[in-house]
């Protein structure tokens, strides 16, 4: 029962770096998301995906990119990792997009780009 | 605008007290309010949720009120205990305009043994 699993847990990046976080879901949900998190920020969206196949922009998509492979896996990729993309990185995933909305999040990728 | 806020950033109770974590927010369109605890090293664990068209929700130990007058939610902690602290955050999910979820920034809450 594993709920949502995020590779990796750590990360270090220089600045220009690429890198890709996975995210996979093992309780047949059909929407996923990654948010990012700051200190005294809360958490903030960057894409979610509202079902196989979606994709869209949260508030703060700018310098990612994502791709649902299939209903379980929802990847995001930083292209040219810059020094204000350090964070904690949370995947998440619901039943549904609308309504009533339960996150399940995983336990979260810390990258610093240097 | 749009947000969703706490009052306080820390908390601070005795170990058996009970506790309450305020959040408010301003978009009267919100209709459906979660709390979240999220431990150290963890990511955020759904705790309680509420509807717009209720006042009041139970768990187990937890309560949510739901003030839609003063637009304000509140989590009541009863019998705090150390596994408690973590840091607490409210979400409003607003329905108009397709999927949002408005994280609040967080309140923490130490436990004193």
């Amino acid at each position: 029962n594993a709920g949502v699993t995020q590779t990796p847990k750590f990360q270090v990046l220089k600045t220009g770096q690429s890198m890709t976080l996975q995210c996979a879901q093992d309780m047949n949900h059909n929407s996923m998301y990654w948010y990012r998190q700051d200190p005294g920020m809360g958490l903030r969206l960057i894409y979610y995906s509202a079902s196989e196949g979606t994709t869209d922009k949260g508030e703060v998509p700018n310098g990612y990119n994502v791709s649902r492979l299939n209903k379980r896996e929802f990847s995001l990729r930083l292209e040219s990792a810059a020094p204000s993309q350090t964070s904690v990185y949370f995947c998440a995933s619901s039943e549904g997009a609308l309504g009533a909305n339960v996150l399940t999040f995983g336990a979260g990728s810390r990258l610093t780009v240097l | 605008g749009e947000s969703v806020g706490l009052h306080l950033p820390t908390l601070s109770v005795q170990e058996g007290d009970n506790s309450i974590i305020n959040c408010a927010y301003s978009n009267s369109a919100s209709d459906y309010f979660i709390w979240y605890k999220q431990e150290s090293g963890k990511g955020p664990q759904f705790i309680i949720d509420i509807r717009s068209n209720m006042d009041k929700r139970q768990g187990q130990r937890v309560t949510v009120l739901l003030n839609k007058t003063v637009k304000h939610l509140s989590l009541q902690i009863a019998a705090t205990q150390p596994g408690d602290s973590a840091v607490y955050f409210c979400a409003e999910n607003l329905r108009s305009g397709g999927f949002k979820t408005i994280f609040g920034a967080g309140t923490r809450l130490f436990v004193k043994a």
